[in-house]
């Protein structure tokens, strides 16, 4: 079975500043695909970033980018120029053949000013 | 349009009662699901439909049934639940079919049991 470790449950990063959320998955599929998705405070969850197993380069998304290591199986997530805005909840996730969405625990995000 | 739309937002229910959920989206999505999430965990998958049909069941007992009665809509009823079943109730739409077809997420239903 598939599964998704999160091993952050909280983040803090300044303003401006970058940070990097982890995410470690388990799997013995070789097709899959990976996502990073934000829940905001009573906000509804939106898609971050994805990635697909098979391309080596990683996926980039304006100040979003993910480290993707396939043979250690770790998709991390690094945020630039981190904005009040991007406090959340962030959950790692993970779609394989059965096609359903596993997620982490995930991590929450606060931002300083 | 790129929205799911949920009603209500939010629902408090006795043990007895009977109630439902809507979801609705007009983004051509045939594939639709129902997740349960609770405080600060994520959410667990409870139902997918695929072209109206009921795909996937993850052993949800039967006191929630869930309902497709066109391709825009989902409905998920409710009957003699218990105080554990308080949750927010997640609907998500998605094209079917390609493994890293985005899954648009509703609002949320934050359901209370008394």
């Amino acid at each position: 079975a598939q599964t998704v470790t999160q091993s952050q449950p909280e983040m803090s990063v300044q303003e401006a500043e970058t940070v990097t959320l982890s995410c470690t998955y388990d799997t013995s599929e070789s097709d899959y695909y990976l996502f990073w998705y934000k829940q905001p405070p009573s906000r509804q969850m939106i898609l971050v970033i994805r990635q697909e197993a098979y391309k080596q380069q990683n996926a980039t998304e304006n100040r979003f980018s993910v480290n993707f290591q396939k043979a250690a199986k770790s998709f991390s997530l690094k945020i630039s120029d981190s904005q009040l805005g991007d406090a959340a909840m962030y959950f790692c996730a993970y779609r394989g053949s059965q096609g359903n969405l596993i997620f982490g625990k995930g991590t929450k995000l606060s931002v300083k000013p | 349009d790129t929205e799911v739309t949920q009603t209500p937002k939010h629902l408090v229910m006795g043990m007895t009662n009977k109630k439902s959920l809507k979801c609705e989206q007009h983004m051509g999505h045939r594939a639709m699901y129902w997740y349960k999430q609770k405080a600060k965990k994520p959410p667990e998958l409870m139902f997918v439909y695929s072209y109206e049909k009921l795909s996937i069941n993850e052993s949800v007992p039967s006191r929630f049934s869930p309902e497709c009665p066109n391709s825009s809509l989902l409905n998920l009823h409710l009957h003699a639940l218990q105080p554990e079943d308080s949750a927010l109730y997640l609907c998500a739409s998605s094209h079917p079919g390609r493994l890293n077809n985005e899954q648009f997420f509703g609002p949320g239903t934050r359901l209370t049991v008394l």
